[in-house]
């Protein structure tokens, strides 16, 4: 079956420390994989995305994502954490079956930022 | 533009009522969805809709109902609140379902 573990439910970083949220796909095909993000009482708003090519993309707000598909994994990072990146990420994986593919969430990563 | 729009953004229901979710995509999108958001449990898909016309249920669609005549909009009914149905809704809209997705506010809903 399709899933997307996200390990790590919370994660605790230093104001300008680097930062690694982990996500992990099962997929029987090559996936379109996302990362939002969600601060506290707002949608979510997309960080990323992956289709093909490239297997490092960048995002907004100097977000990046690597695809490894020898790993199943699709890792998002940033360089110098601010405390406005304080919120509930989530790592999504999408069919590309056409026009009735769904997106599947992984379970979400709360990253709290110390001063 | 708006983007997606949901109402209402809080509600309170007692057991047994029924309401309706609005949701309104000024996107010209083809596709569009409901979720649900529980702690711990991330996202869980409801029912979707592929375009005017069809809708399919998701992970979770027990205890709710879709319509879409229009592919603006895709409004959400619950026919006999339950507390497990406490949660809070996204809808989203995107040109397909794998595409990347864009999400309302939510509604906060508490049944009690």
């Amino acid at each position: 079956a399709q899933s997307v573990t996200q390990p790590d439910i919370h994660i605790t970083v230093s104001e300008g420390a680097s930062l690694e949220l982990r996500c992990n796909y099962s997929y029987g095909a090559t996936p379109y994989l996302f990362w939002y993000v969600q601060s506290p009482g707002q949608g979510l708003q997309l960080l990323l995305k992956y289709f093909s090519g490239d297997t490092l993309v960048q995002g907004i707000k100097g977000f990046e994502a690597e695809f490894k598909r020898s790993q199943s994994s699709f890792n998002l990072r940033k360089h110098s954490v601010h405390w406005s990146d304080a919120a509930e990420y989530f790592c999504a994986v999408g069919s590309a079956r056409g026009s009735q593919g769904n997106l599947i969430f992984g379970k979400g990563t709360k990253l709290s930022v110390k001063p | 533009n708006a983007g997606v729009t949901q109402t209402p953004k809080f509600q309170v229901l007692k057991t047994g009522q029924s309401m309706t979710l609005q949701c309104a995509q000024d996107m010209n999108h083809e596709y569009m969805s409901w979720y649900r958001q529980d702690p711990g449990m991330g996202l869980r898909l409801i029912h979707y809709s592929v375009g005017a016309g069809i809708t399919d249920q998701g992970e979770v669609p027990n205890g709710y109902n879709v319509s879409r005549s229009t592919t603006e909009d895709f409004p959400l009914r619950l026919l006999s609140a339950a507390p497990s149905q406490t949660s809070v809704y996204f809808c989203a809209s995107s040109r397909q379902g794998s595409q990347p997705q864009h999400f309302g506010d939510g509604t906060r809903l508490s049944i009690l």
